[in-house]
């Protein structure tokens, strides 16, 4: 079964940085684009970021640009997000999900993982 | 990129049909065919129920459908449970910044 587990989410300051993992299982890793979406308390899906099979390519909205990064480890099947810069508006579940098709763009995303919440606060 | 307008809210008895409506333009749901709902319940990681406009994924029940015409896409409910009490969004590619969603839609059984 295709499988997503973030992990790292915490507390942490405004201004301050926190690193995001999602560790892949089930499938072939690095055939697939993946993506972090996230939500923040009692409101809608965000997409945040994406990135290519390969590691090559990235994309990012434009509320993170600059200051959030996404990369991967294909050898080791783990998906992160480096998250700088944090502000109060960044507090939210933070999800990773893979893209559903190997073609790109994906279109869809699935699996999701369970989620992992970040709160930024003094 | 604004976030694709769906309605705050829909309702229905069990066993009526519900449509959700997506708006959006054509950069992004009108432009490309990468229109795909999302099924999330209290506290739980959402669920791909619909890709491509209107392809269910494997597993998903054909009470699921949904379409497209012009800038703005829809999801059917039919035959209406308790179970389909959720919130509901769609998600777009756009040519603005990759992908789009929905300011989401929480649908109510009666």
């Amino acid at each position: 079964e295709d499988y997503l587990l973030e992990s790292g989410g915490g507390l942490v300051q405004p201004g301050g940085s926190l690193r995001l993992s999602c560790a892949a299982s089930g499938f072939t890793f690095i055939s697939y684009a993946m993506n972090w979406v996230r939500q923040a308390p009692g409101r809608g899906l965000e997409w945040v970021a994406a990135l290519t099979g390969s590691g090559r390519y990235t994309l990012y909205a434009d509320s993170v640009k600059g200051r959030f990064t996404v990369s991967r480890d294909n050898s080791k099947n783990i998906l992160f997000l480096q998250m700088n810069n944090l502000r109060a508006e960044d507090t939210a579940v933070y999800y990773c999900a893979r893209d559903f098709l190997t073609r790109a763009p994906g279109g869809a995303f699935d699996p999701w993982g369970q989620g992992t919440l970040v709160t930024v606060s003094s | 990129q604004s976030a694709l307008t769906q309605p705050a809210s829909v309702s229905g008895s069990p066993g009526q049909s519900i449509t959700i409506s997506c708006a959006g333009t054509s950069s992004d749901v009108g432009g490309y065919d990468f229109v795909s709902w999302y099924q999330q319940h209290p506290g739980k990681a959402p669920k791909l129920i619909i890709y491509d406009v209107s392809n269910r994924p494997s597993g998903v029940s054909d009470r699921f459908s949904g379409s497209k015409s012009g800038n703005t896409a829809s999801l059917t409910i039919s035959g209406l449970q308790a179970e389909d009490e959720a919130d509901y969004y769609c998600n777009s590619y756009t040519s603005r910044t990759l992908y789009v969603f929905g300011t989401g839609t929480k649908v109510t059984v009666l």
